[in-house]
């Protein structure tokens, strides 16, 4: 197993258009979350996976946000509607279900939006 | 809920000087801890981590922490640092019932000066 990939590794975009990153987790893990880091920050939880089922979702991921894991494999973020706001390095991470483990992360997608 | 403070953003230390990167963190209940570390434009790498049993846990790279339950902390520390441990650490914590997910601090850059 390669580890958590993601793509694209880097994503420009105009504000008001729409993003789709992927990841891919390790293929033993069930978990899957998505985390977003701003510069200086530590990474913000934004949402987890239990294979398809969207366990839980942060208070500040705006409507725009949405995620997915339709198979339990890989995962999409999409976010509407970019606000130079969202501009950050977005995170993957995959793990067994208990966290004992720790993560697992991918290298990120880093988004500008302009 | 949990919580992890760093206190220090930066810490800049002499090459195979030692180092002690603090962490404290807040919780109601029992927790496991985490140390990752962060290379420039790369996800996250667990260092180390605490669940259970002997206080003094040792990672990868040289690195070690203390879990001290009366002060609620978990600092790194490192007796030689090397010109390749210069990145981002942060520390981290979820509940030892281990389904929940992990919060991290705002972490604390090592800068080692030749």
């Amino acid at each position: 197993d390669t580890g958590v990939s993601q793509d694209p590794r880097h994503k420009i975009t105009k504000r008001g258009q729409n993003v789709t990153f992927r990841c891919d987790p390790i293929s033993e893990h069930n978990r899957l979350y998505w985390y977003r880091q701003t510069l200086g920050q530590g990474p913000e939880f934004l949402t987890y996976f239990q294979n398809e089922a969207q366990l839980e979702k942060s208070r500040l991921l705006s409507d725009r946000f949405s995620a997915e894991r339709p198979k339990g494999s890989f995962s999409t973020l999409e976010i509407q509607r970019t606000e130079q706001g969202d501009s950050a390095m977005y995170l993957c991470a995959s793990s067994f279900p208990r966290t004992a483990d720790g993560y697992t992360f991918g290298s990120g997608t880093r988004l500008t939006v302009v | 809920a949990q919580s992890v403070t760093q206190l220090d953003s930066q810490v800049p230390v002499f090459e195979e000087a030692p180092v002690e990167l603090r962490c404290n963190y807040s919780s109601s209940v029992s927790v496991y801890l985490f140390w990752y570390v962060q290379y420039p434009n790369q996800g996250l790498q667990l260092l180390l981590k605490y669940l259970s049993g002997s206080t003094l846990v040792k990672g990868i790279n040289g690195f070690e922490a203390e879990f001290n339950k009366s002060q609620t902390s978990f600092h790194l520390r490192k007796p030689s640092v090397h010109i390749s441990d210069t990145a981002e650490y942060f520390c981290a914590v979820s509940d030892s019932g281990g389904y929940q997910k992990v919060t991290f601090g705002t972490g604390t850059k090592l800068q080692v000066i030749p």
